[in-house]
């Protein structure tokens, strides 16, 4: 398996515009987690997915800030409009949920100008 | 919530010396521990793990032990090499909602 794949790997946008990443997980795997890690607040949960579905969201932000999980295979989080404070690496993970290890993606750097 | 409490880095060492990186945890009934390693410009991957008290993990001359009487889970390595250097996260995972619980992570540097 290919491992958790999430694009793109560097996003540089202007405030105010619309930004959408992308998490492809393993196969198989029933949980999803995005994460967001900053060097002043490190590796925060901002949403946990299982089967599919949004089981806690309270780490999101603020409702500029989205998740969705269509099927199985696919994730988006999106954040419309971006501000400069969004800026920091977007880290998508995936489990299994009888196996409690989580996979990371490379992750997404992102930076709002 | 789960949380975790890990002692703040960097910790700076040179080749072949003993390494200790201390985590402690607050979680509700029996977690499953871990120790996530990040190398830069990567994600974290699992580096170890113990799933009940007393239990020791173990791979690449890692080691951490799990104890319940003192909520700790030590990372610990006999003598670490350049390639070690890394952030290190203990992440415990509540048995129900198996979601890993991250802080700051150790940034360990070591040098030649």
């Amino acid at each position: 398996d290919a491992g958790v794949i999430q694009s793109p790997r560097h996003e540089v946008t202007e405030m105010g515009q619309e930004v959408t990443l992308r998490c492809k997980p393993i196969s198989g795997h029933n949980s999803l987690f995005w994460y967001r890690q900053t060097m002043m607040r490190g590796l925060e949960l901002l949403i946990y997915f299982n089967n599919n579905v949004p089981i806690d969201d309270s780490g999101m932000p603020e409702d500029r800030f989205s998740a969705k999980m269509p099927n199985a295979s696919f994730s988006t989080l999106k954040i419309q409009p971006s501000e400069p404070r969004d800026s920091a690496v977007y880290f998508c993970a995936s489990s299994l949920k009888e196996n409690t290890e989580a996979f990371f993606g490379q992750g997404t750097r992102l930076t709002v100008v | 919530g789960d949380s975790v409490t890990q002692m703040e880095g960097p910790v700076t060492l040179s080749e072949e010396a003993f390494l200790t990186i201390n985590c402690t945890y607050t979680a509700t009934g029996y977690p499953s521990l871990f120790w996530y390693v990040q190398y830069p410009g990567e994600g974290l991957q699992l580096l170890l793990k113990a799933t009940k008290a007393d239990d020791k993990g173990s791979n690449k001359g890692f080691e951490a032990t799990y104890r319940k009487e003192t909520t700790s889970f030590h990372l610990e390595k006999g003598s670490v090499q350049v390639s070690d250097s890394a952030v290190y996260f203990c992440a415990p995972a509540a048995g129900g909602s198996y979601i890993p619980t991250f802080g700051r992570g150790t940034s360990l540097i070591v040098h030649p």
